[in-house]
């Protein structure tokens, strides 16, 4: 067990909505990374947050955004879904961005777009 | 450029045997290069990472080889078990842009 938790484990929605999902560091870590996994993309990094600032970008559409909260927990919102949407999200927390290599991830919510 | 290759998609191997896979990256501002480890259904978790400044790094029987003028690195697992069958992904990482950039990834299955 990682310490980082994840919520919820499964979604399944229709094309044009919108869904949260919220993750909740390890005990003490500032940081936390989003990561979208596809069988076509492999894992990409979407977004980083460190203490509730942005701290870097990646791959991430305009649809999707997020959050670090003052209890550092973090939601990743994704909006107008597509079918391409489709895939396993993690949240991952490390310490501080010095150490941004080893990073601690979360189990992951799979969402499913119908 | 922030790219980092992968090779192969899937390797079986035989219990007690060798596993070795490969990755080769093109950005020389990464500053680590870890290994992850992705059991099914689990998130990937940190396996052994590297310094750019280190030729080899072993722990147990999993080492890191590191050759920078090829850049390029490897992971090698020694006696191989049947219980390092999983998803491999190495990665670069960048202090400044604070991100982890993952290869596509290795399944692993050990044959026992």
């Amino acid at each position: 067990d990682s310490g980082v938790t994840q919520t919820p484990k499964h979604l399944i929605t229709a094309t044009g909505q919108r869904v949260t999902l919220r993750c909740s560091p390890r005990s003490g870590d500032l940081s936390v990374y989003w990561y979208q996994q596809s069988l076509d993309q492999g894992l990409q990094f979407l977004i980083q947050y460190y203490n509730g600032e942005e701290r870097a970008k990646g791959n991430i559409l305009e649809r999707f955004s997020a959050q670090q909260f003052p209890d550092l927990h973090s939601e990743l919102n994704l909006s107008s879904l597509e079918l391409g949407d489709s895939a396993l999200y993690f949240c991952a927390s490390s310490k501080n961005p010095g150490q941004g290599y080893e990073q601690y991830f979360g189990p992951g919510t799979r969402l499913t777009v119908t | 450029q922030q790219q980092v290759k992968q090779s192969p998609q899937s390797l079986i191997v035989q219990k007690g045997g060798i596993s070795i896979i490969n990755c080769a990256y093109e950005n020389t501002a990464f500053d680590y290069f870890p290994w992850y480890q992705q059991f099914p259904g689990k998130g990937p978790a940190l396996l052994i990472a590297i310094r750019p400044d280190v030729s080899e790094k072993k722990e147990g029987r999993f080492t890191i080889s590191f050759n920078k003028s090829a850049k390029q690195f490897s992971l090698h697992i020694m006696d191989s078990q049947p219980g390092d069958s999983a998803t491999y992904f190495c990665a670069g990482s960048f202090q400044g842009a604070q991100k982890l950039v993952f290869g596509q990834g290795t399944r692993l299955t050990i044959n026992p």
